[in-house]
């Protein structure tokens, strides 16, 4: 079975600063992909970023990036120049191969200041 | 259009009453999720639907009964519901074709906010 972990369940950014949410997970598995998904408060889960588990670039979106480490199971986001916008939950989530269970962390309320 | 469309936006029952949530998506996907997610905790899987057939069933008990009319479509049918099964219901969609296809991003409607008396 697949474990998602998020150990920061609360964080805070100043506008215009940078900001780092960790994720690790753990997996058997060798073929999967990693997402973080963004919950504002209006409710409507979006996805941010996607990885794909045989790729070792890091996948980036705009002001959004991650920093992917295979061998460490690490998968944390990094947000450039915060926004009030990005006010929100975040859920880190993992999808083995051949599977349809998206298997999510408890999720980092991230609060930016203005 | 790339949105997953839920109905209601609120829903307030009593625990003998027989009531529907709805989803909706025209995005081709084929395969259709229902997740149930408490106050500040992630999604949890109720059913998944594949080509319209039921595919996972998260060991969710019967007073909810899904339901695929067709592609496009997936129901929530509730009955007998306890004050516990308060809760935010969402509906996602992916696409369903190729090996990997279903590896492809989960697409979420705003979710229905059921209240049990």
């Amino acid at each position: 079975a697949q474990t998602v972990t998020q150990s920061q369940p609360e964080m805070s950014v100043q506008e215009a600063e940078t900001v780092t949410l960790s994720c690790t997970y753990d997996t058997s598995e060798n073929n999967y992909y990693l997402f973080w998904y963004k919950q504002p408060p209006s409710r409507q889960m979006i996805l941010v970023i996607r990885q794909e588990a045989y790729k070792q670039q890091n996948a980036t979106e705009n002001r959004f990036s991650v920093n992917f480490q295979k061998a460490a199971k690490s998968f944390s986001l990094k947000i450039s120049d915060s926004q009030l916008g990005d006010t929100a939950m975040y859920f880190c989530a993992f999808i083995g191969a051949g599977s349809y269970q998206l298997t999510f962390g408890k999720g980092t309320k991230l609060s930016v200041i203005p | 259009d790339t949105e997953v469309t839920q109905t209601p936006k609120h829903l307030v029952m009593g625990m003998t009453n027989k009531k529907s949530l709805k989803c909706e998506q025209h995005m081709g996907h084929r395969a259709m999720y229902w997740y149930k997610q408490k106050a500040k905790k992630p999604p949890e899987l109720m059913f998944v639907y594949s080509y319209e057939k039921l595919s996972i069933n998260e060991s969710v008990p019967s007073r909810f009964s899904p339901e695929c009319p067709n592609s496009s479509l997936l129901n929530l049918h509730l009955h007998a519901l306890q004050p516990e099964d308060s809760a935010l219901y969402l509906c996602a969609s992916s696409q369903e074709e190729g090996f990997a296809a279903h590896l492809d991003e989960q697409f979420f409607g705003p979710g229905t906010r059921l209240t049990v008396l």
